[in-house]
């Protein structure tokens, strides 16, 4: 079954830490990548997207993430967050042969000024 | 350039009355999906319009129907509305081409409440 799974549902940081937000998934054939952000008030955002080459992704805003295929993960990366940063992140997976994109539950990120 | 736009943004209804969601593409995209996001879970997929036909559908049941029109806009309709029916509901509009049509961008959602 198509799945994808983040680890954390909440996480509290403090301004200046580094953010790792964990994601696995569960998909058959060539994988889409994404990550999505939801700021208070907001619609979703697209991150960062992952096709295919470098598994090393960059997105806006500083934020990175690294695709790591024996690991089914795709975890999302900021070396120094900011209060600016506090928002619900989702984890997405789609395929060349699927229309539709699977979704993690989230993660809301907050930080501590 | 106008992103994708949703209308009502909020909707309350009672059990068994039908509802219709609306949403207009960003400019120049040509597909529609619309999701389901219920309270502290991710959005997930209930079908997804191409040349005014559904192209792909997810597992929801027959009272979700939908409709994409000429100009590419769409509209979701819910019958005999539950009250497990309360949630955010989505569209996302993509450009359909072979790297593009993953990529969706979203609107700020139809908030629907059933009592």
């Amino acid at each position: 079954a198509q799945s994808v799974s983040q680890h954390n549902h909440h996480v509290i940081l403090s301004e200046a830490a580094s953010l790792e937000l964990g994601c696995n998934y569960s998909y058959g054939g060539t994988v889409n990548l994404f990550w999505y952000v939801q700021y208070p008030g907001q619609h979703l955002q697209l991150l960062l997207k992952y096709f295919s080459g470098d598994p090393l992704v960059k997105g806006i805003k500083g934020f990175e993430a690294e695709f790591i295929k024996s690991k089914f993960s795709f975890n999302l990366r900021k070396p120094s967050v900011q209060w600016s940063d506090t928002a619900e992140y989702f984890c997405a997976v789609g395929g060349d042969s699927n229309y539709q994109l699977i979704w993690g539950a989230g993660t809301k990120l907050i930080i501590k000024p | 350039d106008a992103g994708v736009t949703q209308s009502p943004t909020h909707l309350i209804k009672t059990r068994g009355q039908q509802v219709t969601l609306r949403c207009s593409p960003k400019s120049g995209h040509d597909t529609v999906s619309w999701y389901q996001q219920a309270l502290g879970q991710g959005p997930q997929f209930i079908f997804q319009y191409y040349e005014e036909e559904e192209r792909q559908r997810g597992n929801f049941p027959d009272r979700f129907s939908g409709h994409q029109f000429p100009n590419y806009s769409s509209e979701l309709n819910v019958n005999a509305l539950l009250l497990g029916d309360s949630a955010l509901y989505l569209c996302a509009s993509s450009a359909d081409s072979l790297i593009a049509k993953n990529i969706q961008y979203f609107g700020a959602g139809t908030r629907l409440s059933v009592l």
